[in-house]
């Protein structure tokens, strides 16, 4: 199955903007989705499509996409962002998540 | 609203065998796959597969499929899976969310499963 590689944390100032990365050889033709997992809860939904929010997502979460690299950009972060983000991807030969990267707000 | 209600926490010994059940409500069940995510202690998510609701077809990941299996009772919109040959390192939360090869928009709370001797 495919491999994607996230930095294994980011730390980012409230106010600020935080990205995290993912990257993997077979992003250049997949969609990308993006799940905030907070600390002893399930995972939830924040970008699908590579840069599409569902319902009840705050609009300083957006995705892009370039090349073999997606980005999941949080503008102006907030100490509630604190979470580990998970990029994920499907595939006929295997869905795979990213190696998750913990944000940190302070 | 949607929801997904997962069985109970499990304790059980190496070698056996486990199975979790999740319950759908709130949405047309045979319209999604049900796909089953695992994080075991201070790890990252790992996906295990998916089933349609639909017609039964399945994808596994490679390292699981020889001892994961997947099932659905579409009389009672639940899915389930089974784990076999259980060892310690199967200590993990099972979860399963709604979807299959797309996105994985509702999640049930999780299933924790302890491999103890």
């Amino acid at each position: 199955s495919s491999e994607m590689t996230q930095p294994p944390s980011v730390s980012v100032s409230p106010g600020q903007t935080a990205r995290i990365t993912c990257s993997g050889d077979v992003l250049a033709r997949k969609y990308i989705y993006w799940y905030q997992q907070k600390s002893g809860q399930a995972p939830v939904l924040v970008i699908y499509e590579d840069n599409k929010r569902p319902p009840g997502i705050p609009e300083r979460f957006s995705g892009s996409m370039s090349g073999t690299m997606a980005t999941l950009i949080i503008n102006g972060a907030q100490v509630d962002d604190e979470a580990d983000y998970y990029c994920y991807l499907t595939d006929n030969s295997g869905n795979v998540f990213g190696t998750g990267t913990k944000v940190t707000v302070l | 609203q949607i929801q997904l209600v997962q069985s109970g926490d499990d304790v059980k010994k190496p070698g056996a065998s486990v199975r979790v059940s999740c319950k759908a409500s709130g949405y047309i069940f045979t319209k999604y796959a049900i796909t089953w995510v695992r994080q075991a202690p201070g790890q990252g998510l790992q996906w295990m597969g998916w089933i349609s609701a639909a017609n039964g077809n399945t994808n596994f990941a490679q390292s699981l499929q020889h001892r994961f299996n997947m099932a659905i009772d579409t009389s009672a919109d639940t899915a389930y899976m089974e784990l076999r040959s259980l060892r310690s390192d199967d200590t993990a939360v099972y979860y399963c969310a709604r979807g299959g090869s797309m996105a994985l928009d509702f999640w049930g709370r999780g299933t924790v499963v302890t491999v103890s001797s």
